[in-house]
């Protein structure tokens, strides 16, 4: 069974730092791409960002550009968001997601299809 | 970017009911749209994949349809587990975006 366990959650003030972890387990973690998606307070859905299976290629929302460093450890099966400079309006839960994707064997291209298994989710909240 | 623009924001329906969502891309995205199904305080749940592809494991009632910028998610018998809140999704560009939602109720 697919299974994401995302940890990491705390209260952190404005213009403060922290790391999220989301460990990985079911299946082979270095095949897929990864997923980071938050969900603000009684809001709806946003994508954050997404890696590459091997890591080599980030991609970011344009609200967490330069902020926010996605990266992860095929050996440790995990999947990590750095988060610097939080603001309050990063406060939300915040999921890590498997994606659908696949990669071409003869081409050697992955192809992203976004997120078929979600984690529980990890809240944080920026706040004086 | 790519807009979802999704409707409606909420419905009330009664049991038994057929329940339609409508997504509209901004711009044409082929297939790419996923549907996902969220109850209060759980994580989404991949419903649909590829615009009408039922994900395995999910109930025959629930499906989808569309291609280019027109989308619908269909549940043919609502029941009272289906309480949540419904998002399309759209992945055929960056950055991947969302449509705001659809909560349904029981009536």
């Amino acid at each position: 069974e697919v299974q994401l366990l995302e940890s990491g959650e705390g209260v952190v003030q404005p213009g403060g730092s922290l790391r999220l972890s989301c460990a990985a387990s079911g299946f082979t973690f270095s095949s897929y791409a990864m997923i980071w998606v938050r969900q603000a307070p009684g809001k709806g859905l946003a994508w954050v960002s997404t890696i590459s299976p091997s890591g080599i290629s980030t991609y970011y929302a344009d609200s967490v550009k330069g902020r926010f460093t996605i990266s992860r450890d095929n050996s440790k099966n995990t999947l990590y968001l750095q988060m610097n400079s939080l603001r309050a309006e990063d406060t939300a839960v915040y999921y890590c997601a498997k994606d659908r994707g696949y990669n071409d064997f003869w081409s050697g291209r992955y192809y992203y299809y976004a997120m078929d298994v979600w984690g529980q989710g990890t809240t944080v909240t920026v706040s004086s | 970017d790519i807009q979802m623009t999704q409707s409606p924001s909420s419905l009330s329906a009664s049991v038994g009911d057929r329940v339609t969502i409508t997504c509209q891309a901004s711009q044409g995205i082929s297939n790419s749209v996923n549907w996902y199904q969220q109850k209060p305080g759980k994580a989404p749940k991949l419903l649909i994949y590829d615009a009408s592809n039922l994900q395995t494991g999910v109930p025959s009632r629930f499906s989808g349809s569309g291609s280019g910028t027109d989308f619908t998610f269909t549940m043919s018998s609502l029941q009272p587990e289906d309480i949540a809140t419904y998002y399309c999704l759209q992945y055929d560009s960056l950055p991947w975006t969302f449509g705001q939602g659809t909560k349904v109720e029981i009536k």
